[in-house]
């Protein structure tokens, strides 16, 4: 099993450009949730889906957003970039709808210009 | 007032110390408590779990809940150069929006010398 896999690894954008940043799963978890980790700030979750079709918002979901059309996708789209928006990314799934024990993918490095 | 407070430090350590690492809360609704250990520049992982109040053991960490004081620590044993990394609290309730997010502390960032 990959586990969570996470692409691109690193993006440089710049301010008003728009991207998606993609997150698949191959453990056929129900749950799976965005995050962003900037210094001083700790893990602040941004979206986050307890099966295909259904999507909620967490604590900072403006300027994102998500769908989930299969288990194993969840992909976050960045819609006008802002530098405020420059963090690392994390995807992550969780067995059950609980998101009681999260697997991480290994990130995403972006830097909003 | 954030709902999970957590000191950053960094903590710097000898070989073979004993750890302490605590996170306070707030929200008396939390029942689930995580440990997450974040190594640089990588995802974090699950550590151990806890839920609602007492202890959790597993190797060399023991994991401790206080409900009544809204504290939880992490101890580390016989801590090694592998145990350099930030450590993450976690928290989340069991019903209502809260049972489906969890809420991290800042992290605390661990050294152990050799």
């Amino acid at each position: 099993n990959a586990g969570v896999t996470q692409t691109p690894k690193f993006q440089v954008l710049k301010t008003g450009q728009s991207m998606t940043l993609q997150c698949a799963q191959d453990m056929n978890h129900e749950y799976m949730s965005w995050y962003r980790q900037d210094p001083g700030m700790g893990l602040r979750l941004i979206h986050y889906s307890v099966g295909a079709g259904i999507t909620d918002q967490g604590e900072v979901p403006n300027g994102y957003n998500v769908s989930r059309s299969t288990t194993e996708d969840f992909p976050l789209r960045l819609l006008s970039a802002a530098p405020s928006q420059t963090s690392v990314y994390f995807c992550a799934s969780s067995p059950g709808t609980g998101g009681f024990t999260q697997y991480f993918g290994p990130g995403t490095r972006l830097t909003v210009l | 007032q954030k709902e999970v407070e957590q000191d950053p430090g960094p903590l710097s350590v000898p070989e073979g110390a004993i750890v302490s690492l605590n996170c306070t809360y707030s929200n008396s609704a939390f029942q689930y408590f995580m440990w997450y250990r974040q190594y640089s520049r990588k995802g974090p992982e699950l550590l151990m779990y806890t839920y609602s109040s007492g202890n959790k053991e597993d190797g060399r960490f023991t994991a401790q809940v206080d409900k009544s004081s809204k504290y939880i620590s992490l101890f580390i044993r016989d801590s090694q150069p592998s145990d350099s990394a930030t450590y993450l609290c976690a928290m989340k309730g069991n019903s209502g929006a809260g049972s489906y997010q969890l809420t991290f502390g800042k992290g605390t960032k661990l050294s152990v010398i050799p």
